[in-house]
């Protein structure tokens, strides 16, 4: 059965910090790995995905990614982090036909001024 | 920009209350989700469709009931609202894709407090 970990419940950096968030997943076959993040009393929005390819993707808001199949990582970085990078994120593999998403725990980001 | 819409944003309502979390998309999506999340908590599927006149239940028990009569639209009913049930209601679609490329899109949810 697939599983997605997050092993950092909760991490804080100070402004303008470099982060990454970290990532593993269980899945048989070659994954599909999203990142979403969620603002204090939203929905998920979409950072980046991978499929194929190139193992270092590029999302929105300057974040990137880098699949590591030998580590099952998908891990989660940004070279400077704002203020307003602070929120929940949450790693997530998808699923085959006729399966669902399987979501991380989540990390919580604070940023310190 | 939000292509689903989840109505009410906020609710709080008394015990044993019928309510109706409407939810719905306008990216002709086949397959949309219910997810419960509690604060600062992980998501818990709760219930999911592939389609019109299609629902099944997901991974978390839930007393609450969905239904699909039309694409664009995935109402979740509780018919008797319980303190227990106070949470966040999120909901989701996709496109309906061999191979789990097609990333959720999300709502910006329904805050439900039962008193």
């Amino acid at each position: 059965a697939q599983s997605v970990t997050q092993p950092d419940i909760h991490i804080t950096v100070s402004e303008g910090a470099s982060l990454e968030l970290r990532c593993n997943y269980s899945y048989g076959a070659t994954p599909y790995l999203f990142w979403y993040v969620q603002s204090p009393g939203q929905g998920l929005q979409l950072l980046l995905k991978y499929f194929s390819g190139d193992t270092l993707v590029q999302g929105i808001k300057g974040f990137e990614a880098e699949f590591k199949r030998s580590q099952s990582s998908f891990n989660l970085r940004k070279p400077s982090v704002h203020w307003s990078d602070a929120a929940e994120y949450f790693c997530a593999v998808g699923a085959n036909y006729g399966q669902n998403f399987v979501f991380g725990p989540g990390t919580r980001l604070s940023v310190l001024p | 920009e939000a292509d689903i819409y989840q109505t009410p944003r906020y609710l709080v309502i008394g015990t044993g209350k019928k309510i109706t979390l409407e939810c719905s998309q306008t990216m002709g999506h086949d397959k949309m989700y219910w997810y419960q999340q509690d604060p600062g908590m992980e998501l818990h599927l709760i219930h999911y469709s592939y389609g019109v006149n299609s629902t099944e239940k997901g991974d978390l028990s839930s007393e609450s009931t969905v239904s699909r009569i039309r694409t664009e639209h995935f109402p979740l009913t509780l018919e008797s609202a319980r303190p227990s049930h106070t949470s966040q209601y999120l909901c989701a679609s996709s496109e309906y894709r061999v191979g789990g490329r097609s990333p959720l899109h999300f709502g910006n949810g329904t805050r439900l407090t039962v008193t």
